[in-house]
């Protein structure tokens, strides 16, 4: 059981908006910044929304990240089937002095 | 464009020590700024991260693994390594190599991961 709570599984059909959630505690999400990773089948994670909110280069503005207090979320719009991968939340741990990875969520595009 | 890729042995016994190197191509480890860190990925299960080395030397381990890994930086070679001692099969997971250009713990360039398998 990971100590940022993701869940394990979300669907939406093509076009549509689906959302992501990871819930922490005081302790990592409500003290520090969440990172957000997209990792397709047999391969390496990749960095989609890092400070919360920002997106690095090349990162479709489909993909939006936002916080709220000790719980953050992860938008995606417009959702095409290449978005069918799992997601992954990551954030700092001030209690266990690390950065800490959501248990992932599994998308499927029906 | 920068990349990075994994290698070593892809089983290890028991007890142990796996070794693990990481060569960084398109641009140069000496790069100021950049945390070079090891995370390694269980079957089904989300991201460890295990520690950073900065060119310089310096590290930061995982706090859960710290008694047993070691990092060191081959700046000659643009290669990174990892030594983690005193193996058990719940260290058999997928490793990699990951670039934190900020020092803030986002990861944005990743190798894409070498399988190592703990078992006699």
């Amino acid at each position: 059981q990971s100590v940022l709570t993701q869940p394990p599984s979300a669907s939406g059909t093509p076009g549509q908006r689906v959302t992501i959630s990871c819930s922490g505690s005081s302790s990592n999400i409500g003290t520090n910044t969440v990172n957000w990773y997209q990792q397709l089948p047999r391969r390496a994670p990749k960095l989609l929304i890092y400070s919360n909110n920002q997106r690095p280069s090349g990162v479709p503005d489909r993909f939006s990240g936002s916080k709220s207090g000790a719980s953050a979320s992860l938008a995606i719009s417009g959702l095409q089937s290449e978005d069918e991968a799992d997601y992954y939340c990551a954030t700092w741990d001030d209690s266990l002095n690390g950065p800490l990875f959501g248990g992932g969520t599994k998308l499927t595009v029906l | 464009q920068v990349q990075l890729q994994e290698s070593g042995p892809g089983l290890v016994k028991p007890s142990q020590t796996l070794s693990l190197t990481c060569t960084v191509s398109g641009g140069s480890i000496n790069s100021g700024g950049y945390y070079w860190n090891w995370i390694r990925q269980h079957p089904g299960k989300g991201p460890e991260w295990i520690g950073y080395i900065y060119y310089s030397g310096s590290t930061y381990y995982n706090p859960s693994l710290k008694s047993r890994v070691t990092m060191s930086v081959d700046t000659s070679k643009n290669q990174f390594s990892l030594k983690l001692s005193s193996v058990t099969a719940a260290d058999t997971a997928v490793y990699h190599c990951a670039r934190d250009p900020w020092g803030t713990y986002a990861f944005d360039i990743w190798g894409q991961g070498t399988m190592v398998t703990v078992s006699s």
